[in-house]
């Protein structure tokens, strides 16, 4: 079993739509998680970390945190073409030494 | 905006040659990573560091090394270069953010051919 697990994808969204990305983690003892955007040929970049259980919103961004589940999601309302791209999950693991990320998922959103 | 810089952007080299990849940060982290990235696939991580003089290695076994002697440098080098070793190199640094969070900041990435 990996350590952070996603589903590769492609998630293929209208539009407008919501997109709706998951991750679930083995370490039960992990605090902080991140979520990256990855365009294609491009570096990731951070577009939101999460540390409570719970939501945390940022604009059209929406992550969602489950510890007793060991899941953690991404929701992007309002989908844009420009939203397409695969999405890492990210989880710092127990004492804080080491962020392992997942495989990542593909997302793609149709004009 | 992320202050991570990598040399050279691209790079063609024929096997059995020495190269070594830069790295820099001015952001004054701590913290730095080389992740290695075939296209579409995952990363995976094979030299970090905690500090100037600290190096560790990653996950995925490699046959390159780093050094950490100055903290706002952290370069990888490649004895000898084999096509094995074609793939995108990243770097990235960190510094806990508030309350510690360690988010990573990547660098533009490197992209090696060994032919």
């Amino acid at each position: 079993q990996k350590e952070v697990e996603q589903n590769s994808g492609p998630l293929s969204v209208p539009e407008g739509a919501i997109a709706s990305l998951n991750c679930t983690y083995s370490d039960r003892g992990s605090q902080s998680f991140f979520w990256y955007r990855q365009y294609s040929g491009k570096s990731p970049e951070l577009i939101m970390f999460i540390y409570s259980n719970g939501d945390k919103e940022d604009g059209r961004f929406t992550a969602q945190l489950n510890k007793a589940s060991q899941y953690v999601s991404l929701l992007i309302r309002d989908s844009q073409p420009s939203d397409s791209a695969t999405y890492l999950c990210a989880v710092l693991n127990t004492g804080g030494f080491k962020t392992i990320f997942g495989a990542g998922t593909r997302l793609f959103v149709k004009a | 905006e992320a202050d991570i810089y990598q040399t050279p952007r691209y790079l063609v080299i024929g096997t059995g040659k020495k190269i070594t990849l830069e790295c820099s940060q001015t952001m004054g982290h701590d913290k730095m990573y080389w992740y290695q990235q075939d296209p579409g696939m995952e990363l995976h991580l094979i030299h970090y560091s905690y500090g100037v003089n600290s190096t560790e290695k990653g996950d995925l076994s490699s046959e390159s090394t780093v050094s950490r002697i100055r903290t706002e440098h952290f370069p990888l080098t490649l004895e000898s270069a084999r096509p094995s070793h074609t793939s995108q190199y990243l770097c990235a640094s960190s510094e806990p953010g508030t309350g510690g969070y360690n988010e990573q900041f990547f660098g533009p990435g490197t992209r090696l051919t060994v032919l």
